[in-house]
């Protein structure tokens, strides 16, 4: 049974960063196709970026160039997902998402952490 | 950047009817050298991650049940719900992973008649 645990909810004062985490059991993060996505309050979901299989490395979606990085730990099975210079409109529920490489799309979602960026 | 549209954007259905929700995407989501549609639908409802529902266009992903269906190919597909069940009442999303950025529909939120 895969399952995607992440770390717990951030407040963060604009302009800071936050580092939120996804850690995989069930299967290993070389196994799986890793994503980030994130979700307003009332909102819909935007996929922030992931791992292609087409160019075998990690693609950023232009809304977040220069200001996300996505990391993994294979030793630790653990993905990162690091958001810098914070302002309110980041004020979300970040989700990894993932799947294996045979389906592409995302079958097995972490929890989401709520990320609240707040003067 | 493929723009994915969804219709309608909410959509009440009495119990025991058929739902169906449209997506369309702005460029093709067949890939040729293997005749696979890069197009998958999640369910998700409140306080819950999305859920993979259907991948490939047509694709039920185990644990799903059959009264939920994907069909379509190219540029346009249908998400059907062959007999609403209560536990159906969500927001559903068409999400391309034909290239990036993986972009998803806006959502349709399926409601009780």
């Amino acid at each position: 049974q895969v399952q995607l645990v992440q770390s717990g909810a951030e407040v963060k004062k604009p302009g800071a960063s936050v580092k939120v985490s996804c850690k995989v059991s069930g299967y290993t993060l070389t196994e799986l196709s890793m994503h980030w996505v994130r979700q307003a309050p009332g909102k819909g979901l935007e996929w922030m970026g992931g791992y292609d299989p087409e160019d075998g490395e990690t693609v950023y979606s232009q809304n977040f160039q220069g200001r996300v990085t996505m990391t993994e730990d294979t030793s630790t099975d653990t993905a990162y997902m690091e958001l810098s210079n914070l302002r309110s409109e980041d004020t979300a529920v970040y989700y990894c998402a993932s799947g294996p490489f045979h389906i592409l799309s995302f079958a097995y979602w972490g929890h989401g952490t709520l990320v609240t960026v707040s003067s | 950047d493929i723009v994915m549209t969804q219709s309608p954007d909410s959509l009440a259905v009495s119990l025991g009817e058929r739902a169906t929700i449209n997506c369309k995407s702005s460029q093709s989501l067949l890939y040729s050298s293997n005749n696979k549609n890069y197009l998958a639908w999640y369910q998700q409802k409140p306080g819950q991650p999305p859920k993979l529902l259907i991948y490939w266009a047509s694709t039920r992903e185990s644990g799903v049940p059959d009264r939920i269906s994907g069909s379509g190919s190219g540029t346009d597909f249908i998400l059907t719900i062959s007999s609403l069940q209560a536990e159906d009442v969500a927001v559903y999303y068409c999400q391309q992973y034909y290239s990036t950025p993986y972009t998803f529909g806006q959502g349709t939120k399926l409601e009780i008649k």
